[in-house]
C-alpha cells in the first residue's frame, strides 16, 4: 500500500494569488494523480503526474492555471494559479500502488482551499 | 464523451437490510471497476474491486460486473450505521491509467 501526505490540510487565500500543494507518498510509486472535488461533487481528475517530464491535463484544465512538478517518484506539487472563489475545493493527491488490486489508487486526505 | 453514472441518491435502509448501488458506465472498453466509500470530510477508501463478468463478495460486500450490459452494481448485506458514506464507482477505461469517478451515491443506514 501507499500512505500519501498532503500540505497544506486547509488554506483561505485571496483572490488572484497563488497555493502550492504538496504530496508526499511513503514509497516510490509510477502514477500520480490530482483530482479536484467540489462540495458535495464527486472527484474530477486535473492531471496525471509524470515524473521527467509535462504533466497530462483532462480537459478543462491548463498547464498555466495549474502547474504541475513531480520532482522524483514520491513527490509532486500542484499550484492553483491566480485564483477566484470558484476554485475553492478539495484538492486530493493520488498514487497507484500496489495494495488489495494490482492497480489500486490510494487517496491523500486532501486539502481543503477556500478562496475569499 | 466516456460517462460513468450512478443510481440517484439519497439512499436511506434500516439497519440489517441490504443496500443496492447501481453504476453505469459508457465505454465499453473499460476493463478495472472500483468501489470506493467516502465519509464525510475525509478522502475515499477502495472497499471492492472487480475485473470479470460476475459477482465477486468479501465479507458484507458484494460486487456484480456485467460488461454487455455495462454496469457495476455493490451490494450491502446487514447494513450497519458505519456503513452510512457515500459510494463512488469509478472505471478506469480503455488506454487510460487514471480512475474515472461517477456522481457519487450518498448511502444513510437507519439504526
Amino acid at each position: 500500500s501507499a500512505v500519501i501526505s498532503q500540505k497544506p490540510s486547509r488554506d483561505i487565500c485571496q483572490r488572484g494569488t497563488s497555493l502550492t500543494i504538496q504530496c508526499q507518498v511513503d514509497s516510490q510509486v509510477t502514477m500520480m494523480f490530482w483530482y479536484r472535488q467540489q462540495p458535495g461533487q464527486s472527484l474530477t481528475l486535473i492531471a496525471t503526474a509524470n515524473q521527467g517530464s509535462e504533466a497530462t491535463y483532462e480537459s478543462g484544465f491548463v498547464i498555466d492555471k495549474f502547474p504541475i512538478s513531480r520532482p522524483n517518484l514520491t513527490f509532486s506539487t500542484l499550484t492553483v494559479s491566480n485564483m477566484s472563489p470558484e476554485d475553492s475545493s478539495i484538492y486530493l493527491c493520488s498514487a497507484e500502488g500496489r495494495g488489495r488490486s494490482y492497480n489500486e489508487q490510494f487517496f491523500g486526505p486532501g486539502t481543503r482551499l477556500t478562496v475569499l | 464523451q466516456k460517462e460513468v453514472e450512478q443510481n440517484s441518491g439519497p439512499l436511506s435502509v434500516p439497519e440489517g437490510a441490504i443496500a443496492s448501488l447501481n453504476c453505469t458506465y459508457s465505454d465499453r472498453g473499460s476493463q478495472s471497476f472500483f468501489w470506493y466509500r467516502q465519509y464525510s470530510g475525509k478522502s475515499p477508501e477502495l472497499i471492492m474491486f472487480i475485473y470479470s463478468n460476475g459477482d465477486k463478495e468479501d465479507g458484507r460486500f458484494t460486487a456484480q460486473l456485467n460488461k454487455a450490459s455495462q454496469y457495476v452494481s455493490l451490494l450491502i448485506r446487514d447494513s450497519q450505521p458505519s456503513d452510512s458514506a457515500t459510494y463512488l464507482c469509478a472505471v478506469i477505461h480503455s488506454g487510460a491509467n487514471n480512475l474515472f469517478f461517477g456522481t457519487g451515491t450518498r448511502l444513510t443506514v437507519i439504526p
